[in-house]
């Protein structure tokens, strides 16, 4: 079984700075996909940056970019140039084909303060 | 632009009571999921349904839950007799098989309130 740990509940930064969002996951499986997803208090679920295990350059999409580290299991995520509008709960999250279904982190609370 | 729809978007109800909760996929997905999320915690899968069948359950989907697929367009779960701890947001998801990195998306929730 797949797990996924955010070792940070809550973080906080200052808007226009840089802010990094931590993730480590267990898993025996060789190819698998992460994702960051973004849940602002409307609670809907948004797609904000994805990643396939085998792919070794690092996904950036605009003001967000992961640091994949494969053998070390981690999988970061940082927002450059935070914005009031970042202020949400992040999830880190797991997929493998072969479970079919996306394995959640506990989520990390950003406040980006003005 | 493409997008999974969920109704209601809010749904109160007394312990004991069933309830459906509907979910409309995109159109051309396959893969069809159902996540739940107790507030203040994290989002937890429940079941995903492909080619007409259940493909993955967790502990939580037990025997008051179900899923179905009741025409070419909605994707409903039921929970027979309901709860206090089945107070959660339900997420539906769907994805088409070879999509981009496997991406799931996801509708806006059915908030469940059992009183």
């Amino acid at each position: 079984a797949q797990t996924v740990t955010q070792s940070q509940p809550e973080m906080s930064v200052q808007e226009a700075e840089t802010v990094t969002l931590s993730c480590t996951y267990d898993t025996s499986e060789n190819n698998y996909y992460l994702f960051w997803y973004k849940q602002p208090p409307s609670r809907q679920m948004i797609l904000v940056i994805r990643q396939e295990a085998y792919k070794q350059q690092n996904a950036t999409e605009n003001r967000f970019s992961v640091n994949f580290q494969k053998a070390a299991k981690s999988f970061s995520l940082k927002i450059s140039d935070s914005q009031l509008g970042d202020t949400a709960m992040y999830f880190c999250a797991f997929f493998v084909n072969a479970g079919n279904m996306l394995t959640f982190g506990g989520g990390t609370r950003l406040m980006v303060k003005p | 632009e493409p997008e999974v729809t969920q109704t209601p978007s809010h749904q109160v109800t007394q312990m004991g009571q069933e309830v459906i909760l509907r979910c409309v996929p995109i159109s051309n997905h396959l893969y069809f999921y159902w996540y739940r999320q107790i507030l203040g915690q994290k989002v937890e899968f429940l079941v995903s349904f492909y080619n007409n069948e259940i493909s993955e359950k967790s502990e939580i989907f037990d025997d008051q839950f179900s899923v179905e697929r009741p025409d070419g367009s909605n994707f409903t779960l039921k929970i027979r007799s309901t709860k206090l701890e089945d107070s959660a947001m339900y997420f539906c998801a769907s994805r088409t098989p070879g999509g981009p990195d496997n991406e799931q998306f996801f509708g806006p929730g059915t908030r469940l309130t059992v009183l």
